[in-house]
């Protein structure tokens, strides 16, 4: 099946600065990438989403981008501020079928 | 606001004793799931619906049940709990399979003691 690894773990930025998240996969046939933001005691809400047929995909201060060769995709976190402070999963499936496997998530710190 | 309620948000349960999770959307979306999620090991599906009437085994469905009566009740049995279920529970849902994302609820907290 498929295994996702994400990295870092942890994450601290001063307010401001950017933060980047990677993940890789191993299925080559993963062809579907969601991030997830999960606040403290609430549930993951999808922020952003890629397709494979797409490399790069923004929306405001967050942007995903996907390197299909390497089976790395990576989110981007422009100009952040404290309310960014979260932790965040990636996810990949093969946009058939119900599995979605997960990241193990990075809890993302913005320092004021 | 259109969604996904979980009951109970939390829960302490003996050993041995059954409980049920119970979980309802509102946006008639075909596809619901259940999560568990635990320390280091991200999120795990546990069943899956692809639509009322239907269920499937995700990755670690053992210890668990679930039906699916209709589009929007979606709920989790566990019919002899054990410590290793203490976790915390998500239930999400998406229009149908496939390049959608999930829309989760709020999770329940479990602790089997």
């Amino acid at each position: 099946g498929e295994n996702v690894e994400q990295h870092p773990s942890t994450l601290s930025v001063q307010e401001g600065d950017s933060a980047v998240i990677k993940c890789t996969y191993s299925d080559s046939a993963s062809n579907y990438f969601p991030w997830y933001k999960q606040e403290l005691g609430k549930g993951p809400q999808l922020i952003i989403d890629i397709r494979s047929n797409v490399g790069e995909k923004k929306d405001q201060r967050i942007a995903v981008t996907l390197n299909k060769t390497a089976k790395h995709f990576s989110l981007h976190i422009t100009e952040t501020q404290p309310e960014d402070s979260a932790v965040y999963f990636c996810a990949a499936s093969r946009g058939t079928g119900n599995q979605f496997y997960f990241g193990t998530g990075t809890s993302l710190t913005v320092i004021p | 606001t259109a969604g996904i309620t979980q009951a109970p948000t939390s829960q302490i349960l003996a050993a041995g004793r059954s409980m049920t999770l119970r979980c309802t959307q509102d946006m008639r979306h075909n596809a619901m799931y259940w999560y568990r999620q635990d320390l280091g090991l991200g999120l795990r599906l546990i069943h899956y619906s692809n639509t009322a009437g239907t269920t499937g085994k995700g990755e670690v469905p053992d210890g668990y049940s679930v039906s699916r009566a209709n589009t929007d009740d979606f709920p989790l049995t566990l019919a002899s709990a054990v410590p290793s279920q203490t976790s915390v529970y998500f239930c999400a849902s998406s229009p149908g399979t496939g390049v959608y994302g999930y829309t989760f609820g709020s999770g329940t907290r479990l602790t089997v003691v």
